[in-house]
């Protein structure tokens, strides 16, 4: 069965990056596309971008372009999501989704998500 | 950003028929992409419910459906039950954004 594990909770200070990780099992890793979504206190969710596993080919939301950075390792099964120059507001819970077969996507399988905390 | 608005709650008796609306606009729902909605149970993570439009996954019960017209979408529970009080989320692709938008989401509760 799919499975996406995510790495754990982080507290960061204000201005650090965090890099989470995201290790998929029971799929072909390189056949899909891996999606990264935050839901802040709110509780609504945002799309922050997406890495096709295969070719390493990105696509990041407007909001997040220039601070976002989404790669992956595919010997390791493994996406990953780094956030850089963190303020407070980015406290949110941090989740990869995997893309449906082709674009545009819905997101089929969701990790657990992970908890950054960034205090103020 | 959200750009797809969803009432904030939505409530009905167990048994109740109950529908959430997805309003987006002529670069998303009513450009023609497909509409996808989650469920969201306290503590978990979003779970897909229907894709494009009015597909169930496997293993999601046919008490849910769902529909799309113009620049709109709907999900509606028939017999509502307690297992159903939930986050409801919409989500579609957004051409002027050039990526992936989610509605401002719903909360479902059971009386």
């Amino acid at each position: 069965q799919v499975q996406l594990v995510q790495s754990g909770a982080e507290v960061k200070k204000p201005g650090a990056s965090v890099k989470v990780s995201c290790k998929a099992s029971g799929y072909t890793f390189t056949t899909y596309a891996m999606h990264w979504v935050r839901q802040a206190p709110g509780p609504r969710l945002e799309w922050m971008g997406w890495i096709h596993a295969d070719n390493g080919n990105t696509k990041y939301s407007q909001k997040f372009q220039g601070r976002v950075t989404i790669t992956r390792d595919t010997s390791a099964n493994t996406a990953y999501m780094e956030l850089s120059s963190l303020i407070s507001e980015d406290t949110a819970v941090y989740y990869c989704a995997r893309g449906s077969a082709a674009a545009p996507y819905y997101l089929d399988y969701w990790g657990q998500g992970t908890l950054v905390t960034v205090p103020s | 950003q959200s750009v797809l608005t969803q009432p904030p709650s939505v409530s009905g008796a167990p048994g109740q028929r109950v529908t959430i609306s997805c309003t987006g606009s002529s670069s998303n729902i009513g450009a023609g992409y497909d509409v996808h909605w989650y469920q969201q149970l306290p503590g978990t993570a979003p779970k897909l419910l229907i894709y494009d439009n009015s597909n169930r996954p496997s293993g999601v019960p046919d008490r849910f459906s769902g529909s799309k017209s113009g620049t709109s979408a709907s999900l509606a529970i028939s017999g509502l039950q307690a297992e159903d009080e939930a986050d409801y989320y919409c989500q579609s692709y957004d051409s002027s954004l050039s990526g992936y938008v989610f509605g401002t989401g719903t909360k479902v509760t059971a009386l």
